[in-house]
Order: C-alpha cells, then structure tokens, then sequence
C-alpha cells in the first residue's frame, strides 16, 4: 500500500461546480495534513493545513480531517477556470528518525471547464 | 522579496558532468530541504537538514551530496550524472522540524541530463 493515495484523475468539473478531491495515507502518527496546489510547471504552494478531525474553511476551500478512517479531502466551492492545476496532499510528522517528512501523494489532477 | 530561491532555474549537461543547484531562503526557517520531482510528477524528499545538520537522508545515490553552510543554504552537488537524474529538483524550507510545519518551495531548478 502506497504511504498516501490520491486519484490521478483528470478530474473534470464545470465551472462553479463544487471539486472534490480525496486522499487517504497510511500512518497513524501524522499530526497535521496540508494541501498543495501546483501549476504546470510551477512549484508547489500550500493552500490549507488541517490539525483537528473536522472541517476547516478559507474562502471556497474546505479541508476535512478523519483520522481513524485515515482520509483528508478538499473540497472547493465554485470552481472557477483558474484552480485548474495539480493538488497534491502532504501528512506531515511521519516518522523519520524523530523528524517531520512530508510525504506527497502523486496528485489530483483538476480541470475546470468553463 | 523571494522567500526561498534556487538558482539556476535551467540546468542542460550532459552525462558524467558534475553540477551544482544552489537554495537560499529569508524566512528564518531551521529547516531545509531538497525534492525530486520526476516525469511523473510525483515528488520525493531526498535530504533535509535542520540548523545546518542533516536529519534526512534518503536513499539517494551517493552520487549526490547536499552542503548547508548555514541554516539560511542548501546546496546540492551531483556527480557523473545520468539521464536518470533529469527532473525539477525543489528546494524548500520550513519553520521546524515538527509535525506541523509546513514546506515553502522555492521555484524549481529544471535539469536535463543528454
């Protein structure tokens, strides 16, 4: 089993529908869970972090949080043309001798069309 | 200001050259990193250090040697390189070592192995 799993996609959404990206990971230690977003050929850049079992809201983005199923989903709202790009979901506090190791998943790729 | 900036952004050699990529980040993070980002687009930890330490070794070839000469650096040497190590090759860096600190990318250096 592959330490975190995302679908690949393309995931292809109208524009101002809602995209709902999943990840499930397979430690049990990982603390905090970060989103990144990254444009084709671009470098990753941090969207949402999430701590606590639940959701976390900023602007159209939720982030939601199960620990005891393993699984962190973004969800964002309105999809517009412009959040076209790769999503990547990162658990941190993997264990490395004691050190923080994000671990990225292989990314959700999202298509919006208009 | 650039928070974490690597130079150069293209690199094209050819096999068994050696090269260097150079980091530098004015976020005052402890922590500094390097990723590997193949054709896939799936991005792997290769090193970090932490204070000018290095926590994070993994398996990488020994072909690749990472200096830090102070906490705000991270350099990457490459020896006798192959056409396998042609990727985008990150640096990042965060706050701390802890679980709950985010990466900040810098914006990638693209190296092409002929």
């Amino acid at each position: 089993q592959k330490e975190v799993e995302q679908n690949s996609g393309p995931l292809s959404v109208p524009e101002g529908a809602i995209a709902s990206l999943n990840c499930t990971y397979s430690d049990r230690v990982s603390q905090s869970f970060f989103w990144y977003r990254q444009y084709s050929g671009k470098s990753p850049e941090l969207i949402m972090s999430i701590y606590s079992n639940g959701d976390k809201e900023d602007g159209r983005f939720t982030a939601q949080l199960n620990k005891a199923s393993q699984y962190v989903s973004l969800l964002i709202r309105d999809s517009q043309p412009s959040d076209s790009a790769t999503y990547l979901c990162a658990p941190g506090g993997l264990p490395s001798g004691g050190y923080n190791k994000l671990i990225f998943g292989a990314g959700t790729r999202l298509a919006v069309h208009p | 200001d650039t928070a974490v900036s690597q130079t150069p952004k293209y690199l094209v050699t050819q096999m068994g050259n050696d090269k260097s990529i150079k980091c530098e980040q004015n976020l005052g993070h402890d922590t500094m990193y390097w990723y590997k980002q193949d054709s896939k687009k799936f991005l792997k930890i290769m090193f970090s250090y932490n204070n000018k330490e290095l926590i994070i070794n993994e398996t990488v070839p020994n072909r690749f040697s990472p200096k830090s000469p102070d906490k705000a650096h991270l350099n990457l040497h490459i020896n006798s390189l192959e056409l396998g190590d042609s990727a985008v090759y990150f640096c990042a860096s965060s706050r701390h070592t802890g679980g709950g600190s985010p990466l900040h990318f810098g914006n990638g250096t693209r190296l092409t192995v002929t």
